[in-house]
């Protein structure tokens, strides 16, 4: 069984480009969450989708950042014209759906902004 | 709002006890926890629900106070491999899924 998958592990962007994050769900799961750690920090809920719906974007921040996941192909995190402070871990979850189930983690991509 | 986690961080010898604490001030459906090593993904623990269910780790045990809105989380007889940072996330009525972590407690195991 795989687990949730992410890639890439490592991106380094320079002040300005563009950061697409890619997560694959477990085999089964329908929910992705993103949570991003910065250095030292704790996980910091961002997104909650469905397939091809936003269901709670309360976290993601009002510009720049923006969250799919299509009915084919993983979900998607897109930063556009990061900037140092975009420096982080982003990790994805995944689970079945029910607030009662585990939320199993990605790897997680180690984004580091020049 | 952030659940609160104590103690902020905890040095053990190896077979000592230690328990971490995680409150919130919302009414929780859930509490899930967590453990992370550096550099890797959060591996998960234990959820307790509300009610009494549990579901997790068999070496690892917890406890979820409703009408305190806090849970614990009891580590027995630690092992090296034990160390790592620990959080809770709490789920709470009408959000969904979604989990908002405490800011982690941080549990070195020394030989």
């Amino acid at each position: 069984n795989a687990g949730v998958m992410q890639n890439p592990r490592h991106l380094v962007r320079r002040r300005g480009q563009e950061a697409r994050l890619r997560c694959s769900p477990m085999k089964g799961h329908s929910h992705v969450y993103w949570y991003r750690q910065l250095p030292e920090e704790g996980l910091k809920f961002m997104v909650y989708l469905q397939k091809e719906n936003i269901i709670d974007e309360s976290g993601m921040p009002k510009e720049r950042f923006s969250a799919e996941f299509p009915k084919e192909g993983p979900s998607i995190l897109r930063i556009q014209q990061v900037v140092r402070g975009d420096s982080a871990a982003y990790f994805c979850a995944s689970s079945p759906g029910q607030p009662t189930d585990t939320q199993y983690f990605g790897p997680g991509t180690r984004l580091t902004v020049l | 709002q952030q659940p609160v986690q104590s103690p902020q961080a905890v040095i053990l010898r190896e077979g000592e006890d230690a328990v971490i604490n995680c409150s919130s001030s919302k009414a929780l459906y859930s509490v899930h926890w967590y453990r992370q090593k550096h550099g890797e993904a959060p591996v998960f623990l234990m959820i307790l629900l509300k009610g009494g269910e549990q579901k997790g780790h068999e070496k690892i045990s917890a406890s979820f106070n409703e009408k305190k809105q806090q849970s614990s989380l009891y580590l027995t007889a630690s092992q090296l491999s034990y160390s790592g940072t620990y959080f809770c996330g709490t789920a709470t009525y009408n959000q969904g899924g979604k989990l908002i972590f405490g800011q982690g407690t941080e549990l070195s195991v020394k030989p």
